[in-house]
């Protein structure tokens, strides 16, 4: 499968813990993205990078969330002393280059879905 | 800031009729709107998009139509069919990077 894989596609933890994903994206994209879903609703904005260069962090993002994407390939999200409130799927998904040309098609992955208990 | 509203929030409609699903957004600076279906359990799948330089776009069954006026696009399904069933998000975005996402609509095909 030459798409967007993530890892794990389920976690459960215990309220307090850390969590990390991963996310692989496809190899030519350079532009990398992370999102939250919870049941019933549309993907909300997390975090983006264009290559190693994290260029945006949402609003929504509190300060135990932190992503990397050191090497301008694979991404991580981790989540420390998670709360119920953080059980979602997270999403991640790339995009090309488009050279200045405006948005483009943005490829998600799986998903990991993280369940607090 | 940013926003995208989405209505409906639930579709039923008879196999073979037209669906129509409707979204506002704020940002006026907006350029690239696509549409995503997502299934039940899988992953939000690219179906049709239209840029700010066109104002409308079809293939097959499926079109889109951009009212930047009014900053509305609507998704046009005809000829509906079961396998049509899931969860519609539009989304926009500034042509730079993140796409904000509508709420979604379920859409149900009944046979």
């Amino acid at each position: 499968d030459t798409g967007v894989s993530q890892d794990p596609r389920h976690k459960i933890t215990k309220r307090g813990q850390n969590v990390t994903f991963r996310c692989d994206p496809i190899s030519e994209h350079n532009r990398l993205y992370w999102y939250r879903q919870t049941l019933g609703q549309g993907p909300e904005f997390l975090t983006y990078f264009q290559n190693e260069a994290q260029l945006e962090k949402s609003r929504l993002l509190s300060d135990r969330f932190s992503a990397e994407r050191p090497k301008g390939s694979f991404s991580t999200l981790e989540i420390q002393r998670t709360e119920q409130g953080d059980s979602a799927m997270y999403l991640c998904a790339s995009s090309p280059h488009t050279g200045g040309k405006g948005g483009t098609e943005a490829f998600f992955g799986q998903g990991t879905r993280l369940t607090v208990v | 800031g940013e926003n995208v509203e989405q209505h409906p929030s639930t579709l039923s409609v008879q196999e073979g009729d037209s669906a129509v699903i409707k979204c506002t957004y704020s940002d006026s600076a907006s350029n690239y709107f696509p549409w995503y279906k997502q299934e039940l359990g899988k992953r939000p799948q690219l179906i049709i998009d239209i840029r700010s330089n066109v104002g409308e776009k079809k293939d097959q069954r499926i079109a889109v139509t951009l009212n930047k006026t009014a900053k509305h696009f609507s998704l046009h399904i005809t000829e509906t069919q079961p396998e049509d069933s899931a969860v519609y998000f539009c989304a926009a975005s500034t042509g730079t990077y993140k796409y904000i996402f509508g709420t979604g609509t379920r859409l149900k095909v009944l046979a």
